[in-house]
């Protein structure tokens, strides 16, 4: 089966600019996250959707991040605008709703963002 | 709030050899699941073996093993046998199970390099 899509792979671009990210989780998978990972660090979860509702955006900076699941499949994660400290690796994973494999997720290659 | 602690920032072992990553995690919780992902350089992340809390026996996936102590709170990653491609970033991870909202809490990774 298909993977975690996410593109693009890197974007580069000057602070106070704004830019988006796009996740295609597997086929079927109803839960998707967004994860930042900073260099040096480990990732660290943005927001939990379960089809297209937000379950959990605790750690999401609202004043400058935003993001959507229309229709409960792809999602995209938005930064507007940027600061330097956004430069990391957001990395999209899905996993199952329901069933005993809930708990696994899978993750996409990343999107590496610097923040200039 | 669930922490995760892995105190070894970089790791290497000798091809065939064996090797153990260390982590630590502290939680109130009872229920939880506890992860090994490994992500390999420009590479996504991937699960490696997972252990449920209530589990006394220790999880093994082929060469890789761990050491569960739940009293101690600690939760250790044996790879035999290593091989060039373990080379890689590797996180422990704390799942609480709670709700059915399975949010992953990672440690800052430990950068195991395997050497011919």
């Amino acid at each position: 089966e298909a993977g975690v899509a996410q593109s693009p792979r890197y974007k580069i671009i000057e602070k106070r600019q704004s830019v988006a990210f796009w996740c295609n989780p597997i086929s079927g998978h109803a839960t998707l996250y967004w994860y930042q990972q900073i260099l040096g660090q480990g990732p660290k979860l943005l927001i939990q959707f379960q089809n297209n509702g937000v379950v959990d955006d605790s750690q999401l900076p609202k004043d400058r991040f935003s993001a959507e699941r229309l229709k409960g499949v792809d999602s995209t994660l938005k930064i507007q605008p940027a600061k330097l400290e956004d430069s990391a690796v957001y990395l999209c994973a899905s996993s199952l709703r329901q069933g005993a494999f809930s708990w696994e997720q899978f993750f996409g290659p990343g999107t590496r963002l610097t923040v200039l | 709030a669930q922490t995760v602690t892995q105190s070894q920032p970089e790791m290497s072992v000798q091809e065939a050899e064996t090797v153990t990553l260390s982590c630590t995690y502290d939680t109130s919780e009872s229920n939880y699941y506890l992860f090994w992902y490994k992500q390999p350089p420009s590479r996504q992340m991937i699960l490696v073996i997972r252990q449920e809390a209530y589990k006394q026996q220790n999880a093994t996936e082929n060469r890789f093993s761990v050491n569960f102590q739940k009293a101690a709170k600690s939760f250790s990653l044996k790879i035999s046998d290593s091989q060039l491609g373990d080379t890689a970033m590797y996180f422990c991870a704390f799942m609480k199970h709670q709700d059915s909202n399975y949010k992953l809490t990672f440690g800052k990774g430990t950068l195991l390099t395997v050497n011919p």
